[in-house]
């Protein structure tokens, strides 16, 4: 069974520039989240979806983060524009129920 | 406010010997707690859950143990392996409020074990 699929693993892009994270899940997660981990900090909660809908984006900084899950299947998350202090590790987990599946990340810095 | 504390960022065992890793949190309302491993440049995988209805789960070298009253929980690994080095992260969530995917997560603790 293939796990959680990230891209890009990794980006480096300038300030001020966009940029885009795409996640697919394990093929019958309802739920996907989207977490990004600071160095030396663990995982926080960036959006949760159950299928489409998003019902837990409290933690999103929602002037320069946007994310989106159509079909409820594959979801990317976008940054524009990016800042200096979003370097850092975005992680894509699903879940059926209880344990959350991780992908590898997709490590993000900005110079 | 971090509601979930690894206070040691590293430990570092011999291969054969106990590793104990400890956790606490603050949120009474915590009723389910995990424990990730994270090897370099992966993303996190789950190792051993429980529920606060229990205070023990074992699977194979790995033990969790839950304090409610503490609220402290530990992972025991017996025998420790040199595999076993990695980031190990300890999670919390409120499953009876429905969040059970919203895990708070700890600052983790780095485990290195010495052949």
């Amino acid at each position: 069974e293939a796990g959680v699929v990230q891209s890009p693993r990794y980006k480096i892009i300038e300030k001020k520039q966009p940029v885009a994270f795409w996640c697919n899940p394990i093929s019958g997660h309802n739920t996907l989240y989207w977490y990004l981990q600071n160095l030396g900090q663990g995982p926080e909660l960036l959006i949760r979806y159950e299928n489409e809908e998003a019902v837990d984006d409290s933690q999103l900084p929602k002037d320069r983060f946007s994310a989106e899950r159509l079909k409820g299947v594959d979801s990317t998350l976008k940054i524009q524009p990016a800042e200096l202090g979003d370097s850092a590790v975005y992680l894509c987990a699903s879940s059926t129920t209880g344990e959350l599946f991780f992908g590898e990340g997709s490590r993000l810095t900005v110079l | 406010d971090q509601q979930v504390k690894q206070n040691s960022p590293s430990l570092s065992v011999q291969e054969g010997r106990i590793s104990i890793l400890n956790c606490d949190y603050t949120n009474s309302m915590f009723d389910y707690f995990l424990w990730y491993k994270k090897y370099p440049a992966e993303g996190p995988t789950f190792l051993i859950s429980i529920s606060s209805i229990k205070d023990k789960n074992e699977d194979g070298r790995f033990t969790v143990f839950l304090n409610k009253s503490a609220k402290h929980l530990s992972l025991h690994i017996v025998p420790s392996q040199p595999g076993d080095s990695a980031v190990y992260f300890c999670a919390a969530s409120r499953r009876s409020s429905g969040n059970t995917g919203k895990l708070i997560f700890g600052q983790g603790t780095t485990l290195q074990v010495k052949p």
